[in-house]
């Protein structure tokens, strides 16, 4: 049974430095063609894609956020961990991880969401 | 990058009456990499259609998807009082970004 769970901070700073980790089971990172995605959704509004990582350690990323994340894995704890820089109230969204198949290009299993506020 | 444009913005719909969601891409998107997921308040979105037609595992067979090129449709036969809540498109490139539409609101009349 596939699942993903994000965890992180519920409150940051404007300026400050997010960390969110996923963590998941039921696959690994490091079967050829599996991947973990971010997505966000600030309160009442769309879905919006962040960063992609795969098996493969390839990195794909947002082109208006590219400059503010990073995307990394740890396959033996089967983690992945987004870092978004200099963070602003417009940030304030609940994060979702999700796994995408390479071939498929869809989001398949989701995790539960994490909501992060960024406020003073 | 590809914009992806839902309509309406929002229906109104009665039990038992059929839905027909709009998703129109700016660009040609090929058909394998369209999704359509849907999401109720306070859960994450659970996919629904992918390949622009083909039902997720556990999907009933009255949600149903068609389309090529740059216009594609979700459809619901006969809504249940379950099925009410928000829609997205997705689109995958030939490379990421990945991209969603705006969101089509489907609520009770």
């Amino acid at each position: 049974r596939v699942t993903l769970r994000e965890s992180g901070p519920a409150l940051v700073k404007p300026t400050q430095t997010l960390t969110l980790t996923c963590t998941f089971s039921g696959f690994s990172l490091s079967t050829s063609g599996m991947c973990v995605s971010w997505i966000r959704q600030p309160p009442g509004k769309a879905l919006e894609w962040l960063a992609l990582i795969d098996w493969d350690d390839d990195k794909y990323y947002s082109t208006s956020l590219k400059t503010r994340l990073t995307i990394s894995k740890d396959t033996s704890k089967n983690q992945v961990v987004l870092t978004m820089t200099n963070v602003d109230p417009v940030d304030t969204a609940t994060y979702y991880c999700a796994r995408v198949l390479h071939s498929s290009g869809h989001f398949d299993y989701w995790g539960q969401g994490t909501l992060v506020t960024v406020s003073s | 990058e590809i914009v992806l444009t839902q309509s309406p913005g929002t229906l109104s719909l009665s039990p038992g009456e059929r839905a027909t969601l709009s998703c129109r891409a700016s660009q040609s998107v090929s058909g394998t990499y369209l999704a359509w997921y849907q999401q109720k308040p306070g859960q994450a979105p659970r996919l629904l259609i992918y390949g622009a037609s083909s039902r997720a595992t556990g999907i009933p067979d009255r949600f149903s998807g068609s389309g090529s090129g740059t216009d594609f449709t979700l459809t619901i036969s006969r809504l249940e009082p379950e099925d009410f809540a928000v829609y997205y498109c997705q689109q995958y490139g030939s490379s990421p970004p990945y991209t969603f539409g705006q969101g089509t609101k489907l609520e009770i009349k």
